[in-house]
């Protein structure tokens, strides 16, 4: 089954700096790749996603891009704020409608002002 | 849209004991996922139902995991007997089940096992 990495576990930085996140997965049937946030003791939320057939995406303040062929994908928030501060969990699935998504362990962003 | 509806929030039980949680998703969503969550990890699926037919349940422990979802709608996950290692938040989600869509999770129940 799929297999997803996701690095660092932890990251601090300052207000206004930018935040980067990778993820790798094993399978290469995936082309779905979501991105959610979870703050503390609360649901996890979408908030980005991109598929297979584009390199890049970009909401405002965050941006998500893939590299199939590596077989790995990215998130970048820039000019970060403190209510960035979260925990934000990568996932990949074959992206059809019985597909499942498997998450990445997580990586808890501290942004401080 | 009213999202995906869990119950209760926090429970506490000791180990060996019975546990038995409610999800009721978004009105129309086909698919239906348990997942588990333990502290410091990434959500792990369990069981996927579309409409009220399983779809996936391989990483769901049998011996001791049931899930039912009746008339496509609500789904109860329990759990008899429980372990000390199924402290963890249980997490459903619900989609619409088609192409490339990202699931709506509920608020998740907190379960303790002592």
């Amino acid at each position: 089954g799929e297999n997803v990495e996701q690095h660092p576990s932890t990251l601090s930085v300052q207000e206004g700096d930018s935040a980067v996140i990778k993820c790798t997965y094993s399978d290469s049937a995936s082309n779905y790749f979501p991105w959610y946030k979870q703050e503390l003791g609360k649901r996890p939320q979408l908030i980005i996603d991109i598929r297979s057939n584009v390199g890049e995406k970009k909401d405002q303040r965050i941006a998500v891009t893939l590299n199939k062929t590596a077989k790995h994908f990215s998130l970048h928030i820039t000019e970060t704020q403190p209510e960035d501060s979260a925990v934000y969990f990568c996932a990949a699935s074959m992206g059809s409608g019985y597909s499942t998504l498997t998450f990445g362990k997580g990586t808890m962003l501290l942004v401080s002002p | 849209e009213a999202g995906v509806a869990q119950s209760p929030r926090y429970k506490i039980i000791e180990k060996r004991q019975s546990v038995a949680f409610w999800c009721n998703p978004i009105s129309g969503h086909a698919t239906l996922y348990w997942y588990q969550q333990i502290l410091g990890q990434g959500p792990k699926l369990l069981i996927q139902f579309q409409n009220n037919g399983v779809v996936d349940d391989s990483q769901l422990p049998k011996d001791r995991f049931s899930a039912e979802r009746l008339k496509g709608v609500d789904s109860t996950l329990k759990i008899q007997p429980a372990k000390l290692e199924d402290s963890a938040v249980y997490l459903c989600a619900s989609s619409v089940g088609r192409r490339d869509y990202g699931y709506t999770f509920g608020s998740g129940t907190r379960l303790t096992v002592v």
